[in-house]
């Protein structure tokens, strides 16, 4: 089955550890996004990459770091540098440069982040 | 930073009510707008609106997008508890994917 893979559902951490989730993708996807959900808010992009080795920074990246080695993977890394980390996350891919109607995003399951 | 509004941010509804939902967007690059509902986790995708005046059908949901008026609506008619989500609306940029989101409205459909 193709689909998006995250992991951990669910993430406990202590303030000022950093940690990363995990994001892999079978749809051959080449664009991949992460996103923050917070109550009352949506969704918020932290960080895109459009092709591997090379990414670009959301609307709202202070405090992550990503990685896009291969395609099929964009890990997320939350830093102790992030000030208010708790939140739901969200992964995304897309099918990238595209001149039809197909480029909707399709997401992960999430990974719930606590830190406490 | 692009906007897109939803509204209500929340509604509740008996089962067989008729819902519409709101979405209005910033006009700077726009590509198409989307749709998606969120039960629990993963946001499933539901319609891509990219001309005016087009409607769009599944189901019983259905969605349209003005793009003079820069806003898209959803409707869903005859609704059923399993109707109950967080509807999602987002406007696409450029050709790659990425999305600007609305903060959603939470539906609540009672039996």
């Amino acid at each position: 089955d193709g689909g998006i893979t995250q992991s951990p559902k669910y993430l406990f951490r202590k303030e000022g550890q950093n940690v990363t989730l995990s994001c892999e993708q079978n749809l051959n996807h080449d664009a991949m996004y992460w996103y923050r959900q917070d109550p009352g808010q949506g969704l918020r992009l932290i960080y895109y990459s459009q092709i591997v080795n090379d990414f670009q920074k959301g609307d709202i990246a202070e405090g992550y770091s990503v990685s896009r080695e291969k395609k099929e993977s964009f890990p997320l890394t939350v830093t102790s540098a992030q000030k208010n980390p708790t939140a739901f996350y969200l992964c995304a891919s897309s099918i990238g440069l595209a001149t039809g109607d197909n480029t909707e995003a399709f997401f992960g399951q999430g990974t719930r982040l606590t830190v406490v | 930073e692009d906007k897109v509004v939803q509204s209500p941010l929340s509604l509740v509804v008996h089962e067989g009510d008729t819902v519409t939902l709101n979405c209005s967007y910033e006009v700077t690059n726009f590509r198409s707008l989307l749709w998606y509902k969120q039960e629990k986790k993963a946001p499933t995708f539901l319609f891509m609106l990219t001309s005016s005046g087009i409607e769009k059908k599944s189901g019983r949901l259905s969605s349209i997008l003005d793009k003079k008026e820069l806003f898209s609506i959803l409707n869903i008619t005859a609704t059923q508890t399993g109707d109950s989500a967080i509807y999602l609306c987002a406007k696409e940029s450029d050709s790659w994917g990425k999305l600007q989101f609305g903060a959603g409205t939470q539906v609540v459909v009672t039996p």
